[in-house]
């Protein structure tokens, strides 16, 4: 088992850019979550779906964030455009039916 | 999230001590996850709470739910520096499987 799988691990932008992160879910597992970590925040949940369909994205901040999952092996966060305050760890975390949630390692996000 | 505080925020102990995290719900819990962090890494799964009263331990770490399930600890017997780490608590409040997370507990375990 590969685990949850996202890319990149790292990601250096300018403000303005767009940026998109992906991530690859465990095999079998019917949720994925999208979650943001800072030192302020600490790790607040996104959005997260339930057999690819969207079921509360209420954590999304602006309309520049979007995600989407457009099959059960793959999903995007994207952010256009970019700003500094974007700045943070996103993680990416997928679970199954009565499953823990499982993380990936993370990609962290520099918008200067 | 003020719905889920932790506390300490830090702690630093002796190798050898015991220690013990909290984790306070502002409503009932479904389900109460303990998570283990190291830094620039993601989560670790440690152990799962479900039902009033449980407790689970694996090797030296012991996760306990309250009767009432607004109420977790995390104990570690006899820390090690291999137990260093960022100790997160999940809370499910509405059995739908997404989790909200408290800030977190910093440990040092000084050799």
């Amino acid at each position: 088992d590969a685990g949850v799988i996202q890319s990149p691990r790292h990601e250096v932008t300018e403000m303005g850019q767009e940026v998109t992160l992906r991530c690859k879910p465990i095999s079998g597992h019917n949720s994925l979550f999208w979650y943001r970590q800072t030192m302020m925040r600490g790790l607040e949940l996104l959005i997260y779906f339930n057999n690819n369909v969207p079921i509360d994205d209420s954590g999304m901040p602006e309309d520049r964030f979007s995600a989407k999952m457009p099959n059960a092996s793959f999903s995007t966060l994207k952010i256009q455009p970019s700003e500094p305050r974007d700045s943070a760890v996103y993680f990416c975390a997928s679970s199954g039916n009565n499953s823990p949630l499982h993380f990936g390692n993370g990609t962290r996000l520099t918008v200067t | 999230s003020q719905e889920l505080e932790q506390s300490p925020q830090s702690l630093i102990v002796q190798e050898g001590k015991n220690l013990t995290i909290n984790c306070t719900s502002s409503k009932t819990l479904y389900g109460l996850y303990w998570y283990k962090q190291k830094y620039g890494e993601g989560l670790i799964f440690l152990m799962m709470l479900q039902k009033g009263g449980e407790e689970k331990s694996h090797e030296k770490i012991t996760a306990k739910l309250d009767e009432k399930k607004q109420q977790s600890s995390l104990h570690i017997t006899a820390s090690q520096p291999s137990h260093a780490g960022i100790y997160l608590c999940g809370a499910d409040h509405n059995q739908g499987g997404k989790l909200i997370f408290g800030q977190g507990t910093e440990l040092s375990v000084k050799p």
